[in-house]
């Protein structure tokens, strides 16, 4: 088992540019989730799928950010057009049999 | 909504110094209490679920104990492989299967 892998795993961009993340989940897990994680407000849920249908999207700051789950084997989310203030760590998550399982995270820096 | 509130927000201890971390919480109903280990550069790597008042669970030096209101992480002479960030996060009784997080404790370990 590979563990949920996020690709890449730093991103530098330009302020205006579009970035996109990119997970694998654990195969079987219907849950996947999208974080966001800053020092000042800690881990941040961006948006949920179960089974592939996005369930809550309340926390997408803003209509920049969109993700979809086309398949149960790949997820992306997508920021455009970039702001400096994006800045973070993102983690997608999966739920398993004893809790989630995080990816190691794409370190996202916009200058 | 949710709240989770860990305190405190750093701490520092001496090898084999025990101490404990607090995670308060506000909920409508409870599904769940969560921790997760925190190491830089990783994604979080869940520890334990708690289901109920009064219930406890340990792995090696750690205990994590479960009050309607709070939960604790004890730690029991430790060592300075215990070093990261620990989280603490509630899952709704709702049927919603998110999880909302603390902002963590930070412990540092020295030898």
């Amino acid at each position: 088992d590979a563990g949920v892998i996020q690709s890449p795993r730093h991103e530098v961009t330009e302020m205006g540019q579009e970035v996109t993340l990119r997970c694998k989940p654990i195969s079987g897990h219907d849950y996947l989730f999208w974080y966001r994680q800053t020092m000042m407000r800690g881990l941040e849920l961006l948006i949920y799928f179960n089974n592939n249908v996005p369930i809550d999207d309340s926390g997408m700051p803003e209509d920049r950010f969109s993700a979809k789950m086309p398949n149960a084997s790949f997820s992306t989310l997508k920021i455009q057009p970039s702001e400096p203030r994006d800045s973070a760590v993102y983690f997608c998550a999966t739920d398993g049999k004893y809790g989630y399982t995080f990816g190691s995270g794409t370190r996202l820096t916009v200058v | 909504e949710d709240q989770v509130t860990q305190s405190p927000e750093a701490l520092r201890l001496q090898e084999g110094e025990s101490s404990s971390l607090n995670c308060s919480y506000t909920v409508s109903g409870l599904r769940g209490l969560f921790w997760y280990r925190q190491d830089p550069g990783k994604g979080p790597e869940f520890l334990f679920t708690l289901y109920s008042a009064g219930e406890e669970k340990e792995k090696e030096r750690l205990k994590a104990t479960l009050t309607k209101k709070e939960s604790f992480l004890h730690i029991t002479a430790p060592k300075p492989e215990d070093s990261a960030t620990y989280l603490c996060a509630v899952q709704e009784s709702t049927g919603f299967q998110k999880l909302v997080f603390g902002t963590g404790t930070r412990l540092l370990v020295s030898p």
